[in-house]
């Protein structure tokens, strides 16, 4: 059963960069892409970028040029970087493990920008 | 505004049956790819429910069913039961996305 447990920092101001990584238990890494996922409050989920095990990337035209995606495959871990955030990155964002669709989920991490 | 539109709500009644749909387009659903439905609960990470339009992962009662005809998708619930509220996606790939989208939600509320 695979399991990701993500962690970052929940708090950020504006123009400050969003940090969140994605730890990966118990399956194949290299079978699945990793993606982050995001979800405003009270609002419904958005799809911002993907990457595989070689390091091949997909990104949401809605934040590309201010994100990066990266992946460590020793440690079966996944990255998300948001550059120059404002109050409308404020979300919770998932990782989410995908073959087309999204079977495994993170927990969830709240990030609030705010000044 | 979603890519795939779903109804904000539906509702009924415990052991009734309820169906969300889900309309996309010509560069989504209609371009043949797949649909795919997720169940999010207050409070939790939304589950997959419903994989390649209409397929069941370990565990999902088949009292949830999905289905696909030309640019939109369909999950039905029957049955219902007072667990079965919450939030209910609908997912696909888009080309002018050039990734994933999703519908904007609906909220299943059982009476």
């Amino acid at each position: 059963q695979v399991q990701l447990h993500q962690w970052g920092t929940g708090l950020l101001k504006p123009s400050e960069t969003l940090s969140l990584t994605c730890a990966v238990y118990g399956g194949p890494f290299n079978a699945y892409h990793w993606t982050w996922i995001r979800q405003s409050p009270g609002k419904g989920l958005e799809w911002i970028g993907d990457i595989n095990h070689r390091g091949s990337r997909s990104y949401n035209p809605s934040v590309r040029g201010r994100i990066t995606i990266s992946v460590d495959t020793s440690e079966n871990q996944v990255s998300l970087t948001l550059t120059s955030v404002t109050a409308a990155d404020t979300a919770v964002y998932y990782c989410a493990s995908s073959r087309f669709f999204f079977e495994y989920w993170g927990q969830g991490t709240l990030v609030s920008v705010s000044s | 505004q979603s890519v795939l539109t779903q109804p904000p709500s539906v509702s009924g009644a415990p052991g009734q049956r309820v169906t969300i749909s889900c309309t996309g387009s010509t560069s989504n659903i209609g371009a043949g790819y797949d649909v795919h439905w997720y169940q999010q609960l207050p409070g939790t990470a939304p589950k997959l429910l419903i994989y390649l339009n209409t397929n069941r992962p370990p565990g999902v009662p088949d009292r949830f069913s999905g289905s696909k005809s030309g640019t939109s998708a369909s999950l039905a619930i029957s049955g219902l039961q007072a667990e079965d509220e919450g939030d209910y996606y609908c997912q696909s790939h888009d080309t002018s996305v050039s990734g994933e989208v999703f519908g904007g939600g609906t909220k299943l509320t059982v009476l």
